[in-house]
C-alpha cells in the first residue's frame, strides 16, 4: 500500500513563492501527480513527475527525488486564483492503473 | 476538451434508499473511478472500470456497488444508504496516452439522512 504525507494549509502573500511538499512511501514507485481543486470545483491535473528532477509549467513547477521519495509543487508569482486544494498522488508500480493513491491535501490561501 | 458531467450536484436522501449516481464522459476513455471526498482525508477510491463490464474494487468499495454497461457511462450504486456515505462523491475517466491524467467531474454533494 501508500501513504502520504502534505501539509494541511500554506497561507502566503500575492507575488510570493509557496512550496507544497509531499512525501510518499509506496511499495515500489511509479509516478507522482499532482491536481488543484478551487472550493465547490473540480480536481484538475497540473503536472506528473515519473523521473528525478525539476518540470516547469508556466508559474507552476513540480519536482521529484525517488531516493528521498519526496516531491514538491512550487507556484511562484502567486495569484489570488491560486487559492485553492492541491493534492499530491502516487501509483505504486505494483498497483494496477486505477490505483493512484491521493494525499489529503494543502489548503493554500493566498492573502492580498 | 474532455468532459465529465455528472447527474446531480446535490441530493439529499434517506436512510435505507437506494441511491443511483450517474456518470458520463465524452472522449471515448476506456477507464472510469468513483471517488469520495471526504476534509481531511482527501480522495479515496471506491471502484474503478478499465472497459465496459470490468470492475475493479478500491479502497473503500463497502455499502457500494458500481456498473458500466456502456462506454461512456460509470454508475455508483448505494443499495442502502446510511448517514456515514453522506459525501461528495467524484466521478473520473482517463484514457489515451495520458495514464496518468484524470478528468474529473464536477461532483455531486449527498447527504443522507
Amino acid at each position: 500500500g501508500q501513504s502520504l504525507e502534505q501539509p494541511s494549509e500554506v497561507t502566503a502573500v500575492e507575488g510570493a513563492i509557496v512550496q507544497i511538499n509531499c512525501t510518499y512511501q509506496t511499495s515500489g514507485f511509479y509516478g507522482l501527480s499532482w491536481y488543484q481543486q478551487h472550493d465547490g470545483g473540480a480536481p484538475t491535473f497540473l503536472s506528473y513527475n515519473a523521473l528525478d528532477g525539476l518540470e516547469e509549467t508556466g508559474r507552476f513547477s513540480s519536482f521529484l527525488s525517488r531516493s528521498d521519495s519526496y516531491g514538491y509543487l512550487l507556484l511562484q508569482e502567486l495569484q489570488m486564483k491560486d487559492s485553492a486544494s492541491y493534492f499530491c498522488a502516487v501509483k505504486g508500480r505494483t498497483d494496477s492503473w486505477g490505483k493512484f493513491q491521493f494525499g489529503a491535501g494543502t489548503q493554500v490561501v493566498v492573502t492580498p | 476538451d474532455v468532459k465529465v458531467t455528472q447527474s446531480s450536484r446535490y441530493l439529499v436522501k434517506r436512510t435505507g434508499e437506494k441511491v443511483f449516481l450517474e456518470c458520463v464522459q465524452d472522449m471515448d476513455h476506456e477507464n472510469m473511478f468513483w471517488y469520495r471526498q471526504d476534509p481531511g482525508l482527501g480522495l479515496r477510491l471506491i471502484y474503478f472500470s478499465y472497459d465496459v463490464k470490468m470492475k475493479e474494487k478500491g479502497d473503500i468499495p463497502e455499502g457500494y456497488s458500481v456498473s458500466r454497461e456502456k462506454k461512456e457511462r460509470f454508475s455508483l450504486i448505494l443499495e442502502s444508504a446510511s448517514t456515514n456515505q453522506t459525501s461528495m462523491y467524484l466521478c473520473a475517466s482517463r484514457g489515451g496516452r495520458a495514464l496518468y491524467e484524470q478528468y474529473f467531474g464536477p461532483g455531486t454533494r449527498l447527504t443522507v439522512t
